[in-house]
């Protein structure tokens, strides 16, 4: 089946470097996606991997595909204020068209 | 800004009404996608439209109905509406039918 899991909430100091976990359950994923959304905003696409790497490098993101254990997560290097936010992992699945499945979404909250 | 647009912002209406959801894709982006984003369901899909026609669908109503337009425009259309159907409702557009997907900014509708 479809399913894509998430833990609720990280809280981190500014400066530190953040992590945040995905886990999904169906291994015909194409992309895995992370996006970003802000109070009161849309969703803001922040990175993707494609299924058959294993790690992607992205200025201060660093995503890693664990895909023997259908892992999915986000680093975030020095971690800043205005990254709090509400991180969502998505993936899309072959031959389904183009629907994403996403997690709960991960609430990041970076502490001064 | 992702250059996907949605208007209105914002909507109120009553149970039992309907209302229409605009979104306008990026410029040369074929499928537009939607989803709502409800606080007991999370992100879900509802539909997507690549180049005019129906492509994927998802948790949508038989009360909700939607279509893309030659300019490549798309309206969600939501009828005979409950309580339930308060939600952020996003549109979301790619170039092509499987592809990285740029999200609006969303309508927040309130049905009272």
């Amino acid at each position: 089946g479809e399913d894509v899991e998430q833990s609720l909430f990280l809280s981190v100091r500014e400066g530190d470097s953040s992590v945040i976990n995905c886990t999904y359950t169906d291994s015909s994923s194409t992309y895995l996606y992370w996006y970003k959304q802000e109070p009161g905003a849309g969703l803001q696409l922040l990175t993707y991997i494609f299924s058959n790497m294993d790690m992607k490098q992205d200025q201060r993101l660093t995503v890693l595909l664990n895909k023997k254990d259908k892992h999915l997560s986000l680093r975030i290097a020095d971690t800043q204020t205005g990254d709090s936010a509400i991180y969502f992992c998505a993936e899309s699945i072959r031959n389904q068209g183009g629907k994403l499945i996403f997690g709960q979404g991960t609430e990041l909250s970076v502490k001064p | 800004d992702s250059g996907v647009t949605q208007t209105p912002k914002h909507l109120i209406t009553a149970t039992g009404q309907r209302v229409t959801l605009r979104c306008s894709p990026r410029s040369g982006d074929l499928s537009v996608y939607w989803y709502q984003q409800s606080l007991d369901q999370g992100l879900q899909f509802l539909i997507q439209y690549y180049n005019g026609e129906e492509r994927a669908k998802g948790n949508i109503l038989e009360r909700f109905s939607a279509q893309q337009f030659p300019d490549l425009h798309s309206e969600l259309n939501l009828s005979s509406l409950e309580l339930g159907d308060s939600a952020l409702y996003f549109c979301a557009s790619s170039p092509s039918r499987q592809e990285t997907q740029y999200f609006g900014p969303g309508t927040r509708l309130l049905v009272l």
